[in-house]
């Protein structure tokens, strides 16, 4: 599976745009883009996937590069609950795993 | 709709014990899986069902069983635990195996916390 490089931390302030950037400079033709989220305490929470357009749903943006090497997750408002650390996830077309990496924690300061 | 939950949510064993986690999920999802979680780190498949009696390997399978019996549970068996074992379990199910139909995303239950002494 390819890997993905995401910083560590970032840290934001409450109702302010939050972009979470994922370098996967060595993905291939039919790999997908997923996020997931997870609050402290849960499971991971699925937010979005794509494979070369942008993609938005009623959580997050998700911005993909021209040559797909790198990606980056826009949530447009974050709230205090938006805090959680965040998995940027490359998977095969017809993959049955997910491969979680140690992800980025997002602080949000109110 | 319950969508995933798992069982126990707690449970503290002695090295050699054996033990079942159950998972269920009522979304009527073809594909389940059972992941670990050791502190610091991300999930860790163990291994995955892409039906009801069909289970596989994952990345991690060793010192664990499955079975899917039925649609809606996936057992996860520790015949002989160990301390390495010691970790956060999450089961997850989805619609689809394929990322080009909707359905795709996995939904994650609320964990079982185990500690092997």
């Amino acid at each position: 599976d390819a890997k993905t490089t995401q910083p560590n931390s970032m840290e934001s302030n409450e109702e302010e745009p939050v972009h979470l950037p994922c370098n996967h400079s060595t993905i291939s033709g039919t790999d997908y883009i997923h996020w997931y989220r997870q609050l402290p305490s849960q499971g991971p929470e699925y937010v979005i996937h794509g494979l070369t357009s942008n993609v938005n749903n009623r959580m997050a943006s998700l911005a993909i590069a021209e040559d797909r090497k790198s990606s980056t997750l826009i949530l447009h408002r974050a709230t205090l609950r938006d805090a959680a650390v965040y998995y940027c996830i490359l998977r095969r077309e017809y993959g049955n795993k997910l491969v979680f990496g140690a992800g980025t924690i997002l602080r949000v300061k109110s | 709709n319950a969508g995933v939950t798992q069982t126990p949510k707690f449970r503290v064993l002695k090295t050699g014990q054996s033990m079942t986690l159950l998972c269920a999920q009522d979304m009527n999802h073809e594909y389940m899986y059972w992941y670990r979680q050791d502190p610091g780190m991300g999930l860790r498949l163990i291994h995955y069902s892409v039906g009801e009696g069909t289970t596989a390997k994952g990345e991690v399978p060793d010192g664990y069983n499955v079975s899917r019996l039925k649609k809606q549970n996936f057992l996860l068996g520790l015949e002989s635990a160990a301390p390495s074992q010691t970790s956060v379990y999450f089961c997850a199910s989805s619609y689809s195996l394929t990322d080009r139909t909707p359905g795709n995303e996995q939904f994650f239950g609320p964990g079982t916390r185990l500690t092997v002494l």
